[in-house]
């Protein structure tokens, strides 16, 4: 069965600070997607980050990052710089390439910034 | 640009009512789902229509009920729903079904039932 796992339920970071948030998976596929989702007070679940599996290289927009750890299954994203609008509730996603629509989410970190 | 748009934004119905929340997209996506998020928890989908025909029902009871009348809006029709039915319920769409294309989230539909 394919499952995301998000052990940090709550993490805080300093404003201008740095933070890492960990997200590991269980598949056999080896040709899938990785999301990191971003859902602030206002509901809204918006991309933060894609990274595909077949891609070595780990994707980076702006301040976010992700290490992309295809052997290990592990998926973290990394917050540069955090701003006061990074508060959000983050989810983690997974999604195969083939045959279907589900989105797998994990359960969540949920990130303070603090000034 | 990578909007959907949902509404109501907030919509509060008895156990008796009738109601639908809509949802409408013009990226020329294919494939367009509704998920159920209860507070605290990650979204659960729901349903997934690809091109306009329903591929995807997760076990959801009849009182809600989906329809796609074209290939940009969707809704769902809501029926004798029960006070557990509280949710934020989120429409999403992506380029084509069944891929690894990025799935595309509305705001929201706060649905409170008393």
């Amino acid at each position: 069965a394919q499952t995301v796992t998000q052990s940090q339920p709550e993490m805080s970071v300093q404003e201008a600070e740095t933070v890492t948030l960990s997200c590991t998976y269980d598949t056999s596929e080896s040709d899938y997607y990785l999301f990191w989702y971003k859902q602030p007070p206002s509901r809204q679940m918006i991309l933060v980050i894609r990274q595909e599996a077949y891609k070595q290289q780990n994707a980076t927009e702006n301040r976010f990052s992700v290490n992309f750890q295809k052997a290990a299954k592990s998926f973290s994203l990394k917050i540069s710089d955090s701003q006061l609008g990074d508060a959000a509730m983050y989810f983690c996603a997974y999604r195969v390439n083939y045959n279907t629509d589900k989105l797998i989410f994990g359960t969540g970190t949920r990130l303070q910034v603090f000034p | 640009d990578t909007e959907v748009t949902q509404t109501p934004k907030h919509l509060v119905m008895g156990m008796t009512n009738k109601k639908s929340l809509k949802c409408e997209q013009h990226m020329g996506h294919r494939a367009m789902y509704w998920y159920k998020q209860k507070a605290k928890k990650p979204p659960e989908l729901m349903f997934v229509y690809s091109y306009e025909k329903l591929s995807i029902n997760e076990s959801v009871p009849s009182r809600f009920s989906p329809e796609c009348p074209n290939s940009s809006l969707l809704n769902l029709h809501l029926h004798a729903l029960q006070p557990e039915d509280s949710a934020l319920y989120l429409c999403a769409s992506s380029q084509v079904p069944a891929s690894g294309n990025t799935i595309y989230f509305g705001e929201g539909s706060w649905l409170t039932v008393v």
